[in-house]
């Protein structure tokens, strides 16, 4: 089993729509992340959480809200969706200071707005 | 700010040559991560750069960094088609604790046989 799950995979939703995008993992990490993915941009992180009670904003917040339901679960929101939100958003996490700190990513969830 | 800056961004280039594809960035960081993506997936990762002078090879693909030049290299021996992917490098920023990853546009290779 995959130890990073996103899910939808697809999601074809229209403007003004609210829609959540679910993230779960069994490998244990403390951190997860939020990114998206635009083509010619590369990945750029929407939020991050150190733990379930530290959320934290990252370059891209405005539009998206999370919440981290438990060590192994952080959900994106688009409270209303528009169409430069459409995109692909990835999931990661990673260890604690004192190891590598590599991130470890989910398998995407394409979303498109229409 | 941190900017990292890959290049080139296009590569294609014959099974058999060798290449290097560059990645600089604008501060001070010792954490470096090169990832692989196939079209349509998920990122892999491939190498972890914890400290200058760092080296790291796996089968074709050789990666280092270079802290005082802030510049890390991904050289490819000998390239076969299976290498065909975009590959990213990402930094973390000063303070390396954070794990706030700001990743370079990518580098799309393509091999050809």
């Amino acid at each position: 089993d995959a130890d990073v799950t996103q899910t939808p995979r697809n999601r074809i939703t229209k403007t003004g729509k609210r829609i959540m995008l679910e993230c779960s993992q069994t490998k244990g990490h403390d951190r997860m992340y939020w990114y998206r993915q635009d083509p010619g941009l590369g990945l750029r992180l929407i939020y991050y959480s150190f733990d379930v009670k530290d959320i934290n904003k990252g370059e891209i917040s405005d539009g998206y809200s999370v919440s981290r339901q438990a060590q192994a679960k952080f959900s994106l929101s688009l409270e209303s969706a528009i169409p430069n939100q459409t995109a692909l958003y990835f999931c990661a996490t990673s260890d604690l200071p004192g190891n590598t700190l590599e991130q470890f990513f989910g398998p995407g969830t394409r979303l498109t707005v229409l | 700010e941190l900017k990292v800056e890959q290049n080139p961004l296009f590569l294609s280039m014959q099974e058999g040559k060798n290449y290097t594809i560059y990645c600089n960035y604008s501060t001070t960081s010792d954490r470096l991560y090169w990832y692989r993506q196939d079209p349509g997936k998920s990122l892999e990762s491939l190498f972890v750069l914890l400290s200058n002078g760092a080296v790291k090879q796996e089968g074709r693909l050789m990666a280092s960094l270079d802290t005082k030049a802030r510049l890390s290299t991904l050289h490819i021996t000998a390239a076969v088609h299976d290498l065909s992917a975009t590959y990213f490098c990402a930094v973390d920023m000063v303070g390396g604790a954070t794990n706030k990853l700001i990743f370079g546009t990518g580098t799309l290779l393509a091999v050809q046989p």
